[in-house]
């Protein structure tokens, strides 16, 4: 069984573009969340999709968006991006959903660095 | 509240030693309190998980302690082995609601 893929692996941008990342879930999985990494913060939860709808979000500003497809496959957006940015972004799939004890699944991550 | 405070923030421990991390919370409405482990260039992968009914759990060589009294939980890894060397995360959740990462801890096991 295929894991959950994201790409690209790696982004450079610069201050004011946007960047748009995608991640394939695992088969059969119709939750996808989204996590930035930093070394300062750790692992913190951008937002949940689950069939098509945006079912959780974090405390994140408007800048970061996201979208979920029929087929599960996931897409996030952050525009105007600024250095602050850089960051690993992760995505998670699980069957059911990220809260309780519904096991997530992560792919390698995004990293995308703003110059 | 919803914080889950995890130390320390990294750990150097020879090899065969017992390493142990810890994490605090602060919200009682927290039923699940899953560890994941992550290596350098993956994501992280969930290792053990307990909940508040059960002061220690056991998988392998890593345990979990809780204490729901303390709003507190741990991660031992028994005759640690360098191949353990990686982030550690604790977490913490509860039902239809997002879970929280503790900030991570970056072990490393000398050979």
């Amino acid at each position: 069984k295929a894991g959950v893929t994201q790409t690209p692996r790696y982004l450079i941008k610069t201050r004011g573009q946007q960047v748009t990342l995608s991640c394939s879930p695992i088969s059969g999985h119709r939750s996808v969340s989204w996590y930035q990494q930093t070394p300062g913060q750790g692992l913190q939860f951008l937002f949940e999709y689950f069939s098509e709808t945006q079912r959780n979000k974090g405390n994140f500003p408007g800048r970061f968006s996201g979208r979920q497809f029929s087929n599960s496959r996931s897409e996030m957006n952050v525009s105007t991006l600024e250095l602050g940015d850089s960051a690993l972004y992760l995505c998670a799939s699980s069957l059911a959903g990220s809260s309780g004890d519904n096991e997530q699944f992560f792919g390698p991550g995004t990293r995308l660095t703003v110059l | 509240q919803q914080q889950v405070k995890q130390s320390p923030q990294s750990l150097i421990v020879q090899k065969g030693g017992i390493p142990i991390i810890n994490c605090a919370y602060e919200n009682t409405a927290f039923d699940y309190f899953p560890w994941y482990q992550q290596f350098p260039g993956k994501g992280p992968a969930l290792l053990i998980a307990i909940r508040p009914d059960v002061s220690e759990k056991k998988e392998g060589r890593f345990t979990i302690s809780f204490n729901k009294s303390a709003k507190q939980f741990s991660l031992h890894i028994m005759d640690s082995q360098p191949g353990d060397s990686a982030t550690y995360f604790c977490a913490a959740s509860m039902s239809d609601d997002k879970i929280i990462f503790g900030k991570g801890t970056r072990l490393h096991i000398l050979p």
